[in-house]
């Protein structure tokens, strides 16, 4: 069964510092890896989807990679900003399984 | 912008009741889902549907049902309420035919509280 873990589960930064969140999953065997965002009581918000045949998705100033064969994405943040501050959470499909397998999240704070 | 609604913000309901948790989607989209989301948990699939009618048990379906009478509109029905159904539920819809291809879109959640 796909597990996927998110580290670390929460982290604060001052504004304008480059981020780095992490993501792994045990069963290397996927068709797409996807990011999201969500703000405190609201639903999710896609920001990347990576297919399992490219190794990285860009979008304004984040860039996602993946090395399926390590099982491991990593969603970089560059100038973060007091906005950017929510809980980003990254989900896999994979297997014969038609959904998604969501990590448990990284809370981030960026200080103003 | 595809946008997916789900009918409540807050519900309070208390034990025993049958409780119904509705979904629409504006896009023809025919694939939608049902999550909830809890603390320390993440998010877990309850049930979907690829099609009108047509509808599969997720990793946790026990104590829900679904109904998908038309294809923008897929309910969560809990028949019996519990205070382990407390949760945050979240609605999500994807594109026909390209289920692997294109990001999942969501609602903006229904935060439901069983007394």
């Amino acid at each position: 069964k796909q597990e996927v873990t998110q580290i670390p589960a929460a982290l604060s930064v001052p504004e304008g510092e480059n981020l780095v969140l992490n993501c792994s999953f045990t069963d290397s065997a996927i068709y797409n890896l996807q990011w999201f965002r969500q703000d405190p009581g609201k639903g999710l918000t896609s920001l990347l989807l990576i297919q399992s045949s490219q190794r990285e998705q860009t979008s304004g100033r984040l860039n996602a990679s993946l090395d399926k064969s390590s099982g491991r994405s990593t969603l970089y943040i560059a100038a973060s900003q007091p906005g950017d501050s929510a809980t980003y959470l990254c989900a896999v499909l994979s297997g014969s399984a038609r959904q998604l397998t969501f990590g448990s999240g990284t809370q981030l704070t960026v200080l103003p | 912008d595809v946008k997916v609604t789900q009918s409540s913000r807050y519900l309070v309901k208390r034990t025993g009741e049958k409780v119904f948790l509705e979904c629409v989607q504006d896009m023809d989209h025919e694939n939608m889902f049902w999550y909830r989301q809890d603390p320390g948990l993440g998010l877990r699939l309850i049930y979907f549907s690829y099609d009108v009618k047509m509808k599969e048990k997720g990793d946790i379906p026990e104590g829900y049902s679904v109904s998908r009478e038309k294809k923008e509109r897929f309910s969560l029905i809990l028949e019996s309420a519990s205070t382990n159904q407390t949760s945050m539920y979240l609605c999500a819809s994807i594109p026909t035919g390209r289920r692997f291809g294109q990001p999942q879109h969501f609602g903006d959640g229904t935060r439901l509280s069983i007394l």
